[in-house]
């Protein structure tokens, strides 16, 4: 079946542009997580969806950023005004969600490999 | 709060010996513990997890690791390595006392097998 996609898989901006980065989960999975991963860094979360609940944003690095999930499924990560320590690779993973049982893994998307000039 | 830490930015090993990627946790509750990989340009790949039960956790690619309780470590294990394994390897935790399923991952380990 379909693993989790990401759109676009590179993207090059100006610095104080907005940017849109897209999500597609894996069908059936209630949990949704956007991570960032700059060069020689770990994975850092940044924020968690689970169904309809309210989401977790605590990793979200200052309020130029913000996501949604439509319909529990979509989910785009805004960022605004970016700036260049933004750059990274964005990494976005689903998960079937605590109604599954919890403790599953989580499946990760390719990345969207994000590049601030 | 939880935490995770690899203590070695890179593991060196030649085709076909054993390996040995280090992972140490923190955590308040019990510890749910994961394995990455990470090939160049690509997304994480699940290796394999600890929830509960046998210490010793057989995963993909003929991996395991070793959860330890009493020396918070949950080291990945390969008898007898490949030259495809190179890539990097990242060591997750989850908090069982928290009630998401949020992943703390530490920063890595580039695992290069020469030939």
């Amino acid at each position: 079946g379909a693993g989790v996609s990401q759109s676009p898989s590179n993207k090059v901006t100006e610095k104080g542009k907005d940017v849109e980065l897209r999500c597609d989960p894996i069908s059936g999975h209630t949990a949704l997580y956007w991570y960032r991963q700059s060069l020689g860094q770990g994975l850092e979360f940044l924020i968690y969806f689970q169904g309809n609940s309210a989401p977790d944003k605590s990793g979200l690095p200052s309020d130029r950023f913000s996501a949604e999930r439509t319909g529990g499924s979509v989910s785009t990560l805004t960022i605004q005004r970016t700036q260049q320590e933004d750059s990274a690779v964005y990494l976005c993973a689903s998960s079937p969600g605590l109604l599954a049982g919890g403790h599953n893994e989580q499946f990760f998307g390719p990345g969207t490999r994000l590049t601030v000039l | 709060a939880q935490s995770v830490a690899q203590p070695e930015d890179q593991v060196n090993v030649a085709e076909g010996n054993p390996l040995t990627v280090k992972c140490t946790y923190s955590v308040s509750g019990n510890p749910y513990l994961f394995w990455y990989v990470q090939y160049p340009n690509r997304g994480l790949q699940f290796l394999l997890k600890y929830i509960t039960g046998d210490n010793l956790v057989k995963g993909s690619y003929g991996f395991e690791a070793e959860f330890n309780k009493s020396q918070t470590s949950f080291h990945l294990k390969k008898p007898s390595a490949l030259v495809s394994d190179s890539a990097l390897y990242f060591c997750a935790v989850r908090d069982g006392l928290t009630g998401f399923q949020k992943l703390v991952f530490g920063t890595g380990t580039r695992l290069l097998v020469s030939p």
